[in-house]
């Protein structure tokens, strides 16, 4: 099983909601990355979870919570969004201390905040 | 800081033509390249990656080249097809962070 999952696909939310993204992969990896996407740009890293601890924090405001509760799992909590939050949110995982670093993608959660 | 250049920006060919795409960048101490390709609608697919003690991979139509002296890395895609049409990145992963760093894409179109 070489598969990222991310859901929902699609997400429409207020500026005054909380809504949460989920990720979930079985490769057995323990390195899980969000990166947001704008229209035609590359994905912009924003958080990195190595053995499930918080390892890097591309300086997110703090209305992005990433919460990592397992080796399979990554989620994204949204709260109080501006509408230039809207993006493909991504979801990678890789395995920890290979040279190679391979990183596998999901779909994305596209997300349109009002 | 580390920077990866992609250029071209947009690449427009004729099916069973050949593309090249070609990326440079800044930290000499890099040591992992993949590219991914993006179809509209859907996650980045890394289809090729090469290391840095290696300087050339091919993978059927596809084949990436490394130099690194110069800094330098592209992908091949030979006989092309429309189904190779899509956004392509090429990434370097910083040696001080381990992060990989992308260029900024290329819009491939291949005409049938």
């Amino acid at each position: 099983d070489t598969e990222v999952t991310q859901t929902p696909k699609h997400l429409v939310m207020g500026m005054t909601n909380k809504k949460s993204l989920k990720c979930e992969q079985h490769m057995g990896h323990r390195a899980m990355y969000w990166y947001k996407q704008k229209a035609k740009k590359p994905p912009e890293l924003m958080f990195v979870y190595s053995y499930e601890k918080l390892s890097i924090n591309e300086s997110v405001p703090s209305r992005f919570s990433p919460e990592c509760p397992n080796s399979s799992l990554l989620n994204l909590h949204l709260h109080a969004l501006q509408p230039e939050d809207s993006a493909l949110y991504l979801c990678a995982s890789s395995q920890v201390g290979r040279p190679r670093n391979e990183q596998f993608f999901g779909p994305g959660t596209r997300l349109t905040v009002l | 800081g580390e920077n990866v250049e992609q250029h071209p920006s947009t690449l427009s060919v004729q099916e069973g033509d050949s593309a090249v795409i070609k990326c440079t960048y800044s930290d000499s101490a890099s040591n992992y390249f993949p590219w991914y390709k993006q179809e509209l609608g859907k996650g980045p697919q890394l289809i090729i990656d090469i290391r840095s003690n290696v300087g050339e991979k091919k993978d059927q139509r596809i084949a990436v080249t490394l130099n690194k002296t110069a800094k330098h890395f592209s992908l091949h895609i030979t006989e092309t097809q429309p189904e190779d049409s899509a956004v392509y990145f090429c990434a370097a992963k910083g040696s001080n962070t381990g992060k990989l760093i992308f260029g900024q894409g290329t819009t491939l179109q291949v005409k049938p």
